[in-house]
């Protein structure tokens, strides 16, 4: 397992067109986050999963994001009709809850540009 | 409100000088403090967090309650140290982290 990977790396789209994103996590994980990053500021927190069911969902997630984590292992989060306010990277983070530290560990990120 | 500050965008030093990165919190509860660092062209990754008080890669960071701080530090920069870094915090359990906006480390030689 070479970490928590996130596809695809750049996405380029035009207004009003939709988009998904993967994240895969540490095989063994139980918890997956997404977060949102734009120029200038730290990660934004978006949601996150504790198996296959969805915790929290942050104000920031609008209707027009949607997140699933069907089987609690692969995720995915799914922007319908982009905005330019949509640019941002997009970051994804798993972690073991209920054994030790529960150190949230990030992939490499999925940068979204909306033209 | 869950809020993490950093002041600087931007520290510059020399090579061998002391760090210290600020960052300030504010949550209703215990919070538990984190630093985050991104190297160029690498993914976020953990430096360190108040409840191992370690120090690793030299650096170390003491969770002020009274002043709500967390500052990083490290007696002599170097500089493979040149980074982001982000502080963060989240509440008991492991549960989302909350960033600051970063401070850019710049050593010079």
């Amino acid at each position: 397992d070479t970490g928590v990977s996130q596809d695809p790396r750049h996405k380029i789209t035009k207004r009003g067109q939709n988009v998904t994103f993967r994240c895969d996590p540490i095989s063994e994980h139980n918890r997956l986050y997404w977060y949102r990053q734009t120029l200038g500021q730290g990660p934004e927190f978006l949601t996150y999963f504790q198996n296959e069911a969805q915790l929290e969902k942050s104000r920031l997630l609008s209707d027009r994001f949607s997140a699933e984590r069907p089987k609690g292992s692969f995720s995915t989060l799914e922007i319908q009709r982009t905005e330019q306010g949509d640019s941002a990277m997009y970051l994804c983070a798993s972690s073991l809850f209920g054994q030790g530290n529960h150190e949230q560990y990030f992939g490499p990120g999925t940068r979204l540009t909306v033209t | 409100a869950q809020r993490v500050t950093q002041p600087e965008k931007l520290l510059s030093v020399f090579k061998g000088a002391p760090v210290e990165l600020k960052c300030n919190y504010s949550y209703s509860g215990s919070p538990e403090l984190f630093w985050y660092v991104q190297y160029s062209r690498q993914r976020l990754q953990l430096l360190l967090r108040h409840i191992s008080r370690e120090s690793i890669k030299g650096f170390t960071a003491d969770l002020n309650k009274g002043e709500t701080s967390f500052h990083l530090k490290k007696p002599f920069a170097q500089e493979e140290d040149s980074a982001m870094y982000y502080c963060a915090l989240s509440g008991q359990g492991g549960n989302k982290l909350v960033f600051g906006a970063g401070t850019i480390l710049r050593v010079k030689s």
